[in-house]
């Protein structure tokens, strides 16, 4: 049982250039999240995804975009990286039908763009 | 809107010090709340819950209890050891809301021996 998974660790970009980051979870969740993490910010929701194939925006949604591929996988596209989207980005995933409704998280990836 | 509000960082105290980090919450309906740790270069794990009010979660020598009229969920340790040393978030969720989470801007909480 490997919780949430997510791929690449660590990746540097130049500006424009564009990825997917990747994030699986196996515990059966049917709801998934993207967060990225700022020095002094907290954690801010970029999508998430009640549902297999539903996706919403959440706090900071702006030049990124998402797939829910599946009921385990949840993808995050940067589509022209710019130097703001440095960040850790952080894939999360819950069970909402429980009384503990926690969210899980995988390891995050650090993302530089140049 | 729902919204966490937690003490700046960062907290620095001595082996065997007793720690308070302080959390208050914004929130319109009745959420769940949690506190979660980020060690250094990880995700976040969950150190601790509580969904209703006077609940008292507790894990680890660690324990919050839910305000409901302070809107409060104050993080406790009597004795905190070198290894406690990471950042703490605490976070509400909104479970009438696709269990979307608020999460507070982190207190890091250094402990020297």
């Amino acid at each position: 049982n490997a919780g949430v998974t997510q791929t690449p660790k660590f990746q540097v970009l130049k500006t424009g250039q564009s990825m997917t980051l990747q994030c699986a979870q196996d515990m059966n969740h049917n709801s998934m999240y993207w967060y990225r993490q700022d020095p002094g910010m907290g954690l801010r929701l970029i999508y998430y995804s009640a549902s297999e194939g539903t996706t919403d925006k959440g706090e900071v949604p702006n030049g990124y975009n998402v797939s829910r591929l599946n009921k385990r996988e949840f993808s995050l596209r940067l589509e022209s990286a710019a130097p703001s989207q440095t960040s850790v980005y952080f894939c999360a995933s819950s069970d909402t039908s429980g009384a503990y409704n926690e969210q899980f998280f995988g390891p995050g990836t650090r993302l530089t763009v140049l | 809107g729902d919204s966490v509000t937690q003490m700046e960082g960062p907290v620095t105290l001595s082996e065997e010090a007793f720690l308070t980090i302080n959390c208050t919450y914004t929130a319109t309906g009745y959420p769940s709340l949690f506190w979660y740790v980020q060690y250094p270069g990880e995700g976040l794990q969950l150190l601790l819950k509580a969904t209703k009010a006077d609940d008292k979660g507790s894990n680890k020598g660690f324990e919050a209890t839910y305000r409901k009229e302070t809107t409060s969920f104050h993080l406790e340790k009597g004795s905190v050891q070198v290894s406690d040393s990471a950042v703490y978030f605490c976070a509400l969720s909104d479970l009438g809301n696709f269990n979307k989470f608020y999460f507070g801007s982190g207190t890091k909480l250094n402990v020297k021996p």
